[in-house]
């Protein structure tokens, strides 16, 4: 079993619409969680991060996170066209702290 | 423009050559990573350093090896690539000794073709 798992996709939304994207983890140790995003052929950008139980929002996107049912997503309010890419989710595990997971990621296309 | 630069962009390699790809950053970030990305698999973590004269395996490590002799560059070498290695690399970097909360800014990518 992969340490993050997430549904690869695609998911098609279209432009307006709220994208959901969710993410779940397995070790409950894990301590962060975020959300990246990857356009084709480019590095993965940070979108946001979260480490307490509930919702964090900035500006069109929330992340929710749920440690009790290891679940973490992410909303996109009002999507566009140029949310079009793959979101990564990643959690950090282990006592360095430095021990990052990626699931595999999710690939959105917001249809105009 | 401040960030992360990786070489090569991309490299054409012969089983059982050595290689180094290099990673450099000026942004004085503490913590440096090396990480690839295979379709299907997402990215996966090969090694990391928490700060310059430190290093530490991640899910990975396997035929890598990674050195940190100062807090800029952290190149990572295949001793003996394999077809196996072919991936595109992501390099990045955080603030943070211990990662935690810290922002991870990523490289360019290499992208790497064992033979």
């Amino acid at each position: 079993q992969k340490e993050v798992e997430q549904n690869s996709g695609p998911l098609s939304v279209p432009e307006g619409a709220i994208a959901s994207l969710n993410c779940t983890y397995s070790d409950r140790g894990s301590q962060s969680f975020f959300w990246y995003r990857q356009y084709s052929g480019k590095s993965p950008e940070l979108i946001m991060f979260i480490y307490s139980n509930g919702d964090k929002e900035d500006g069109r996107f929330t992340a929710q996170l749920n440690k009790a049912s290891q679940y973490v997503s992410l909303l996109i309010r009002d999507s566009q066209p140029s949310d079009s890419a793959t979101y990564l989710c990643a959690v950090n595990i282990g006592d360095t702290g430095n021990q990052f997971y990626f699931g595999t990621g999710t690939s959105l296309t917001v249809i105009p | 423009i401040a960030g992360i630069t990786q070489a090569p962009t991309s490299q054409i390699l012969a089983a059982g050559r050595r290689m180094t790809l290099r990673c450099t950053q000026d942004m004085r970030h503490n913590a440096m990573y090396w990480y690839r990305q295979d379709l299907g698999l997402g990215l996966r973590l090969i090694h990391y350093s928490n700060t310059a004269g430190t290093t530490g395996k991640g899910e990975v490590p396997d035929g890598y090896s990674v050195s940190r002799a100062n807090t800029d560059d952290f190149p990572l070498t295949l001793a003996s690539a394999v077809p196996s290695q072919t991936s595109v690399y992501f390099c990045a970097s955080s603030d943070s000794e211990t990662g935690g909360l810290d922002t991870q800014y990523f490289g360019p990518g290499t992208r790497l073709t064992v033979l």
